[in-house]
């Protein structure tokens, strides 16, 4: 089946620690984006990627790396940079770039501070 | 990105069809209407789009107003796995407002 898989589901990290969220999609997608959700809210875009070695910011970049060395794999790093990094992230893949396609989501990771 | 209004919450019977009004009056020419949900826990799902014409897929059917200014998302027959929170987003970005939690009920 064609999806996007987020892992692990539920991630713990210590204080100054950095943890890396992998996402991966086999839909053929050129675009991928990763979105934290805090509870209660709306989603609040961290980066997005249109294409393979390209990537841009999003509304709350600060504390956040990513890469897309592969069309399939955009995974995110919460740095220790990141102060308040409790939440629930999740990953997206579009057709085509630049959020004029309906996005497909993965289920998520929930991340907490120890 | 266009505002959107929607009601906080709806019930709906099971087995019954379940209208969602969303209303969207500063909406751009060339901008589509997209519909989302989101059960609880679990990532945003995709329902169905459209610009200015009615769209059907096998999950629901998108009414929009000839002045787009409004539109409805209609659940044929509302199953229990239909309760979640429902989002409408105009353009791409989304910017996910309340929504409207749609309870289904037995």
């Amino acid at each position: 089946d064609g999806g996007i898989t987020q892992s692990p589901k539920y991630l713990f990290r210590k204080e100054g620690q950095n943890v890396t969220l992998s996402c991966e999609q086999n839909l053929n997608h050129d675009a991928m984006y990763w979105y934290r959700q805090d509870p209660g809210q709306g989603l609040r875009l961290i980066y997005y990627s249109q294409i393979v070695n390209d990537f841009q910011k999003g509304d709350i970049a600060e504390g956040y790396s990513v890469s897309r060395e592969k069309k399939e794999s955009f995974p995110l790093t919460v740095t220790s940079a990141q102060k308040n990094p409790t939440a629930f992230y999740l990953c997206a893949s579009s057709m085509q770039g630049a959020f004029n396609q309906p996005q497909h989501f993965g289920d998520g990771t929930r991340l907490s501070i120890l | 990105d266009a505002k959107t209004t929607q009601p906080t919450s709806m019930d709906c019977a099971e087995g019954r069809a379940a209208n969602l009004p969303c209303n969207h009056s500063t909406i751009s020419g060339n901008e589509y209407v997209y519909w989302y949900r989101q059960i609880h826990s679990q990532g945003p799902q995709y329902i169905i789009h459209g610009l200015k014409n009615n769209e059907t897929n096998e999950m629901a059917s998108l009414i929009i107003t000839e002045d787009r200014k409004s539109s409805t998302l209609i659940l044929p027959h509302a199953t229990l796995r239909d309760t979640a929170v429902y989002y409408c987003i105009v353009g791409g970005k989304l910017i996910f407002g309340q929504g409207t939690e749609l309870s289904v009920k037995p």
